[in-house]
């Protein structure tokens, strides 16, 4: 079964780093980029950026570079979204994401989420 | 970057009734690279439409969309009870793709 299985939801202190894993499951994960989409709480989506899964190389959506890091492991189809110096704002589910077959980038594959809530 | 305008923020509608939600671009979407999603509590996003008007697989024919340039609709013809969500629209067609801030679909 093709899918994105993504790691537990955290809770942490502000000033802490979190790693969320997304792990792709039933198909290549250098096939094709992974997205990380960001929803605050009754908010709506905002696009982070994609990770190139056959470099490693990232890019950033305005708004989340400094703080945010992707990365990847190819040796257990997984990439990593880390956000360091934690801020009570980046309270939210972090959502990974993959593109289509289609032209353009759509997502056609998501992971159920993970959330991390920052208080202390 | 693409602003996205939904309307309305939330529509009332009983099952069996016609829902028209409508997706407003800033710029011009080319090559209609314009998505549409649902969302139901605790569930991640899900495909419904892309190419403006293209169904993903697996999603039902009562969910059409149309439209091209800056104006985008998304028809569900009549509604089933579980349609009853949240849908976004998005643009991929510039960097960074964006998303409309959701039309709620609610129960009458």
């Amino acid at each position: 079964q093709v899918q994105l299985v993504q790691s537990a939801s955290e809770l942490k202190e502000p000033g802490a780093s979190v790693k969320v894993s997304c792990k792709a499951s039933g198909y290549t994960l250098t096939d094709y980029p992974i997205n990380w989409v960001r929803q605050a709480p009754g908010q709506g989506l905002e696009w982070m950026g994609w990770i190139n899964t056959k470099t490693g190389t990232p890019t950033y959506a305005p708004g989340f570079t400094g703080r945010f890091v992707f990365s990847l492991d190819t040796s257990v189809s997984t990439t990593y979204l880390q956000i360091n110096s934690l801020k009570a704002e980046d309270t939210a589910f972090y959502y990974c994401a993959r593109i289509g077959r289609g032209p353009g980038w759509y997502f056609e594959l998501w992971g159920r989420g993970t959330l991390v809530t920052v208080s202390s | 970057e693409i602003v996205l305008t939904q309307s309305p923020g939330t529509l009332s509608l009983s099952p069996g009734e016609r829902a028209t939600l409508s997706c407003g671009a800033s710029q011009i979407v080319g090559n209609n690279y314009l998505a549409w999603y649902q969302q139901k509590p605790g569930q991640p996003p899900r495909l419904l439409i892309y190419g403006a008007s293209n169904r993903a697989t697996g999603i039902p024919d009562r969910f059409s969309g149309s439209g091209s340039g800056t104006d985008f609709t998304l028809i569900i013809s009549r509604l089933e009870p579980e349609d009853f969500a949240v849908y976004y629209c998005q643009q991929y067609i510039r960097s960074p793709q964006t998303f409309g801030q959701g039309t709620k679909l609610e129960m009458k």
